[in-house]
């Protein structure tokens, strides 16, 4: 089965400018994760979904920061105006409730750099 | 808040070395555990899992035992091989809170021939 998509992979943008990313989970999985990714670091959430629902977007910076998930299915998070301090990798990642218990199936990320 | 804590990289073996890459976890609950490895360019993909204390999660050649009495979780192989080299993560899904997943800082492993 395909695995989780993500574009694009790799985006180059001025600082204040817009940016978005685009996430397209695995078929048939209701949950969808977006994470941040530093250098060195883990992934940290930003927002989940159940279906088109966020239920947990508490680490979300909503100043700047929103996200969609219109027909639960595809996700689109958006980055308005960036930051320099909002280089780094952005991951997708799904899930099933059928499946094992936590675990998440992660796309590739999109590697943002803000100059 | 839960946490996760792994040993800090990075990890340099030779071919066919005994790997350990330590993690111990804070929790409420009784969480479950994963390992996830990230290739280079690619995507985090679960390596092995455990969802109880006691069991052992294994994969290719990989394991971890869950470890309540020491909150532990660490990842072990026998004899590393060169595509091994990858960053590891230790990871926790917390149940009581709706499957939130706690992430370590990753191990970087090189593997050498």
């Amino acid at each position: 089965e395909a695995g989780v998509v993500q574009s694009p992979r790799y985006k180059i943008i001025e600082k204040k400018q817009p940016v978005a990313f685009w996430c397209n989970p695995i078929s048939g999985h209701n949950t969808l994760y977006w994470y941040l990714q530093n250098l060195g670091q883990g992934p940290e959430l930003l927002i989940r979904y159940e279906n088109e629902e966020a239920v947990d977007d508490s680490q979300l910076p909503k100043d700047r920061f929103s996200a969609e998930r219109l027909k639960g299915v595809d996700s689109t998070l958006k980055i308005q105006p960036a930051e320099l301090g909002d280089s780094a990798v952005y991951l997708c990642a799904s899930s099933s409730k059928g499946q094992y218990q936590g675990e998440q199936f992660f796309g590739p990320g999109t590697r943002l750099t803000v100059l | 808040g839960n946490s996760v804590t792994q040993m800090e990289g990075p990890v340099t073996l030779s071919e066919e070395a005994f790997l350990t890459i330590n993690c111990t976890y804070t929790a409420t609950g009784y969480p479950s555990l994963f390992w996830y490895v990230q290739y280079p360019g690619e995507g985090l993909q679960l390596l092995l899992k455990a969802t109880k204390a006691d069991d052992k999660g294994s994969n290719k050649g990989f394991e971890a035992t869950y470890r309540k009495e020491t909150t532990s979780f660490h990842l072990e192989k026998g004899s590393v091989q060169v595509s091994d080299s990858a960053v590891y993560f230790c990871a926790l899904s917390d149940q009581s809170r709706a499957g939130k997943s706690t992430f370590g800082d990753g191990t970087t492993l090189t593997v050498k021939p």
